[in-house]
């Protein structure tokens, strides 16, 4: 089993609407815990940190949830601009190697 | 204020051959990593760096080794290219250590690298 994994998709996504998917992980001793945007054949740029209690930024919302071991992001009202890849990263406490691992990423597509 | 540059963007080898890429910073960042990222498999981890004169290897260091000579620049060598290193190689940096709420990790725009 992948230490993190992420339904590749693609998710087809009418404008306006809401898309959410998750992202698994193995290690129950996951510290922190990202989203990263990547456009194609760009490089990754931080979207989201995920926090325990949940956050929002603007449309997008990402989750944590420790007792299955996944997180999610949310996005409302869905853009053009929001197609892309998005990446989960976990990092372990005391990270191995001060390894971040990456998910293989979701990719969104936002149609008019 | 450039963030990471990476050089060269595109590079075409025949097997066998050796290269240099070459990343730089220029936020002062302690923390340095390449990566490779290949369809289906995300970004792994090749080698990193905890600082000027540092060095360690990642999840797939087999076939590279790297430099940091100055803080800044962050170099990867490939002795003896082979196809399977076919790839695209990001170089990030960040001003903390992963496992820190603010650990993010600024990317550079990648070198498309093709060995035939």
């Amino acid at each position: 089993r992948k230490e993190v994994e992420q339904d590749p998709g693609p998710f087809n996504v009418p404008e306006g609407a809401t898309v959410a998917f998750n992202c698994t992980y193995s290690n129950s001793a996951s510290q922190s815990f990202f989203w990263y945007r990547q456009d194609c054949r760009k490089e990754p740029k931080l979207l989201m940190s995920v926090y325990s209690s949940g956050n929002e930024d603007g449309r997008f919302t990402a989750q944590l949830n420790r007792a299955s071991q996944y997180i999610s992001l949310l996005i409302r009202d869905s853009k053009l601009s929001d197609s892309a890849t998005y990446l989960c990263v976990v990092t372990p406490i005391k990270a191995a190697g001060n390894k971040l691992t990456f998910g293989g990423g979701t990719r969104v597509l936002v149609k008019p | 204020n450039a963030g990471v540059t990476q050089t060269p963007k595109f590079r075409v080898l025949k097997t066998g051959q050796s290269m240099t890429l070459l990343c730089a910073q220029d936020m002062n960042h302690e923390y340095m990593y390449w990566y490779r990222q290949d369809p289906g498999m995300g970004l792994r981890l090749i080698h990193y760096s905890v600082g000027e004169g540092t060095t360690a290897k990642g999840e797939v260091p087999d076939g590279y080794n790297v430099s940091r000579l100055k803080k800044q620049n962050f170099l990867l060598g490939l002795e003896s290219a082979a196809p399977s290193q076919t790839s695209v190689y990001f170089c990030a940096s960040s001003p903390y250590p992963p496992g820190t709420a603010f650990s993010e990790q600024y990317f550079g725009p990648g070198t498309r690298l093709t060995v035939t």
